[in-house]
């Protein structure tokens, strides 16, 4: 069975500092993994995806087969950066079923 | 982008009465929809894969004839949640893939209360 592992709640990290939210999974085969982000009053929106490798909005994320995690990384983090944030895996049949994390709630304060 | 649109967003019904949700793609076909549940500070549950022209597919432990999927066109999945119950009340979310890139969108949720 497929797994998803966000460690932290809550995450609080003052403007400019660096943020990284983890996400480590359980999977045999192939995963496709996804950060979703959700702003304070809105719905559900996808941040990145593993296969696309590029950056969002400063956002990366890399995919470590070898420790099974997808931690989502910022250099800088913004005040507006402050959401609520989802690791999910697909298991890359093309029907795109998602297992999401419980979600890491970021705060950044100034 | 594209927009999933869920009606109602929120709902307040009496136990024992059925309640549905409609989730609807407005500017894209979707052939596939999913719907999830949210319980307080709690991750999305998938409940079931609703399949335009099929029958669902419900994950394990979600009661099909509790929650009725239908999917009767390429724009409009619905959710009836039948003979609710306090249990029942939760957060409910449908997302909607795009036929061509596969790509995800989710509606902006229906609160179901029932008393």
């Amino acid at each position: 069975a497929q797994r998803v592992t966000q460690p932290e709640k809550l995450l609080s990290v003052f403007k400019g500092a660096p943020v990284e939210l983890k996400c480590n999974y359980s999977y045999s085969g192939s995963p496709e993994l996804f950060w979703y982000v959700q702003y304070s009053r809105q719905r559900l929106q996808l941040l990145l995806r593993h296969i696309s490798r590029e950056s969002i909005k400063g956002f990366t994320a890399d995919l470590n087969k070898g420790e099974t995690s997808f931690h989502l990384k910022k250099p800088f983090a913004q005040e507006e950066d402050s959401a609520m944030y989802y690791c999910a895996l697909s298991d890359g049949g093309g029907g795109n079923k998602l297992t999401f994390g419980t979600g890491t709630q970021l705060k950044v304060e100034l | 982008g594209a927009v999933v649109s869920q009606h109602p967003s929120r709902v307040i019904c009496k136990s024992g009465t059925s309640v549905k949700i409609e989730c609807r793609s407005l500017d894209f076909q979707a052939t596939t929809m999913f719907w999830y549940r949210q319980f307080p500070k709690k991750s999305l549950m998938l409940m079931a894969t609703s399949n335009e022209g099929s029958k669902a597919t419900y994950e394990q432990g979600v009661e099909k004839d509790k929650f009725l999927i239908n999917h009767a066109s390429l724009t409009l999945s619905t959710l009836t949640v039948t003979s609710a119950h306090p249990e029942d009340s939760s957060f409910y979310i449908c997302s909607a893939m795009t036929t061509n890139t596969g790509e995800l969108f989710f509606g902006e949720g229906s609160r179901l209360t029932v008393l």
